[in-house]
């Protein structure tokens, strides 16, 4: 089945670590998405990427990195200088920027 | 002004009922637009898209757009418990590769 993975469904930093977001998808799709979604909040966007080997800042990129090395992923880093992390962090691919976005299943990011 | 705007809710509509969602967007020349309902905890489910002005049916959904007043709506006739949850409204600017989404409205559809 086609469709995109997340993972870790759940996942808890410690302060002053780094910790990667996985998000890979077999949809064929070109462009990928990270955002951050607050309790009771709507989506706001970290990165986006067209294209392998190139990505944009989004609205609230401080904090983050993100690579796309392959077209199959894109994965997700919170650095230690994100000082707020804790939040639902959704992945979206599309085959271009105005059609419907495919999402994945999650990961709720927890501070120790 | 923000780019999306939705009113948080919650709405409340008994069971059988026509709920109304709503949303605005600043972007004047904005090309698509999306209604995802999302259930607590899980993630987005694309509703309906649409793209040209006037209606767009689909089963017990109707979506709404207006692009002289820059607004679309959600429409879901026979409401049911079942369609409760945070409805978000994206819209996609103009000559741009990404989705703005709004905060989402919370709908409550009691028996």
């Amino acid at each position: 089945d086609g469709g995109i993975t997340q993972s870790p469904k759940y996942l808890f930093r410690k302060e002053g670590q780094n910790v990667t977001l996985s998000c890979e998808q077999n949809l064929n799709h070109d462009a990928m998405y990270w955002y951050r979604q607050d309790p009771g909040q709507g989506l706001r966007l970290i990165y986006y990427s067209q294209i392998v080997n190139d990505f944009q800042k989004g609205d609230i990129a401080e904090g983050y990195s993100v690579s796309r090395e392959k077209k199959e992923s894109f994965p997700l880093t919170v650095t230690s200088a994100q000082k707020n992390p804790t939040a639902f962090y959704l992945c979206a691919s599309t085959h271009s920027g105005n059609e419907k976005l495919f999402f994945g299943s999650g990961t709720q990011l927890s501070v120790l | 002004q923000k780019e999306v705007e939705q009113n948080s809710g919650p709405l409340s509509v008994p069971e059988g009922a026509i709920a109304s969602l709503n949303c605005t967007y600043s972007d004047r020349v904005s090309q698509s637009f999306f209604w995802y309902r999302q259930y607590s905890g899980k993630s987005p489910e694309l509703i309906m898209s649409i793209y040209s002005n006037g209606d767009k049916e689909d089963g017990r959904f109707t979506a709404q757009l207006n692009k002289a007043s820059q607004y679309v709506s959600l429409l879901i006739r026979d409401s049911q418990p079942s369609d409760s949850a945070t409805y978000l409204c994206a819209v996609n600017p103009y000559n741009t590769d990404k989705l703005i989404f709004g905060t989402g409205t919370r709908l409550q559809v009691f028996p």
